[in-house]
This record gives C-alpha cells, structure tokens and sequence, in this order.
C-alpha cells in the first residue's frame, strides 16, 4: 500500500520560502509513478501546483512556475516543494500526490497547512 | 486553459434520493482525463471516478461517471450518510502537461 506523508514548518513569513517534503512508503518515487503537490486554500477548492515522472520530466501550474521548484531524493524515498517570495495568498493545506499515470491522483498524503503570516 | 464550471454550487437532498452533479468544460476535453473526487472536512480527496466512468477502487456502485466533449456528470444513485461531502472534478491537459480543478458541488443534508 501507497502511503504519503507531507512534513515541513506550519508557519513561513512572507517573502521568504516555503518549504514542504513529502516521505513515501510502500512504493519508490525511481518508479513508473507520476508524484506531485495540490492545494487548497482555507474553505476554497483544489490548485494543481506541479508533477514530476519517475523518468525526471518535471511540470509546473503556469501560474506558479516562476516561484516553484520540485525536486526528488531517490536515496530517502522523498521528494519536495520549495515556493519562493510566498505571501498570504499562498496560505494553504498543502498535500503531495501520486498515481501510476499523470491524469489523476489515487493516493493522497493526509495535507499539511502552512499559513504564511509575519 | 480549460475552465471547469460546476454545477449546482449545494446540492440538499435526503439520503436514499439520486444526486447528479454536473462539470461543464470551457473546451471540449478527452473523456479518457476526466476525473471525480470526493472531499470530506478535514480530509484529503478521495479519488472516485477516472476516464470520466471508470470506478476507481473500492468505491461503490452506487457512484456513476458519464459524458463527453464539454458536459460530464457524476451520479450518486441512492444517497448514503457518508456521501454528504463536497465533489470535484480535475481535467488533464497534455499540451503542457496540467490538472485543473472545479470549483466543487457541496451535497448537504436536506
């Protein structure tokens, strides 16, 4: 069984940032998997933040790509998500993914909210 | 970039009534990347349906995929207490690789 688990500080100042790794088990991140970060701001709907393939393809929501970087830890089984110059817009439950293909996600991490507040 | 529009925002309805929640596309999108979930408070989305009507596993017959092109609907046949929750669905754009969501339909207790 797939599990994920999303692990970083609760509270980031804006203009610096946020910084969130997501530890897998059950499965390696070097597999034929597609893994990637939603999510939901307090009482609002769902934004797809960027994915990444078990063969290094790496794509970004347009709209956050200038401030997002994914990376992977092939060696630790994680992988992360580092958005820069935050502000309280980015104010979030943050939650990683993954799936056998890029089209939707099965398993979920249970979320982790990061508020950015000075 | 594609829009999902859905469609009521609430929907309140008795348990053992039928729920059909509607996602309208701002473009025709491919049937084979079309998703449901299902969100209780305080928890992660729960994939439902994928392919537009494919069960994913473990999810009960009672939930139901369907449409093509622009229109797609999600159909709880006979409403159960653990399905009052919120309900989205996701497209997948291959051309740059994207996932977007709509805006959810909250089915509530009547």
């Amino acid at each position: 069984q797939v599990h994920l688990q999303e692990s970083g500080p609760g509270l980031v100042k804006p203009s610096e940032t946020l910084s969130l790794t997501c530890t897998v088990s059950g499965y390696s991140v070097s597999n034929g998997f597609f893994w990637g970060w939603i999510r939901q701001p307090p009482g609002t709907g769902l934004e797809w933040i960027g994915s990444f393939s078990h063969s290094g393809s790496i794509y970004y929501n347009p709209s956050l790509k200038s401030r997002v970087t994914i990376s992977v830890d092939t060696s630790k089984n994680q992988f992360s998500l580092n958005l820069s110059s935050v502000t309280a817009a980015d104010t979030a439950v943050y939650y990683c993914v993954g799936d056998s293909r890029s089209s939707w996600y099965y398993y979920w991490g249970q979320g982790t909210l990061v508020t950015v507040s000075s | 970039e594609i829009v999902l529009t859905q469609s009521p925002g609430t929907l309140s309805l008795s348990p053992g009534e039928r729920a059909t929640l509607s996602c309208r596309a701002s473009q025709s999108v491919s049937s084979s990347y079309l998703a449901w979930y299902q969100q209780k408070p305080g928890q992660a989305p729960r994939l439902l349906i994928y392919g537009a009507s494919r069960r994913a596993g473990g999810i009960p017959d009672r939930f139901s995929g369907s449409g093509s092109g622009t229109d797609f609907t999600l159909t709880i046949s006979r409403l159960e207490p653990e399905d009052f929750a919120v309900y989205y669905c996701q497209q997948y754009g291959s051309s740059p690789p994207t996932l977007t969501f709509g805006g959810g339909t909250k089915v509530e207790v009547k």
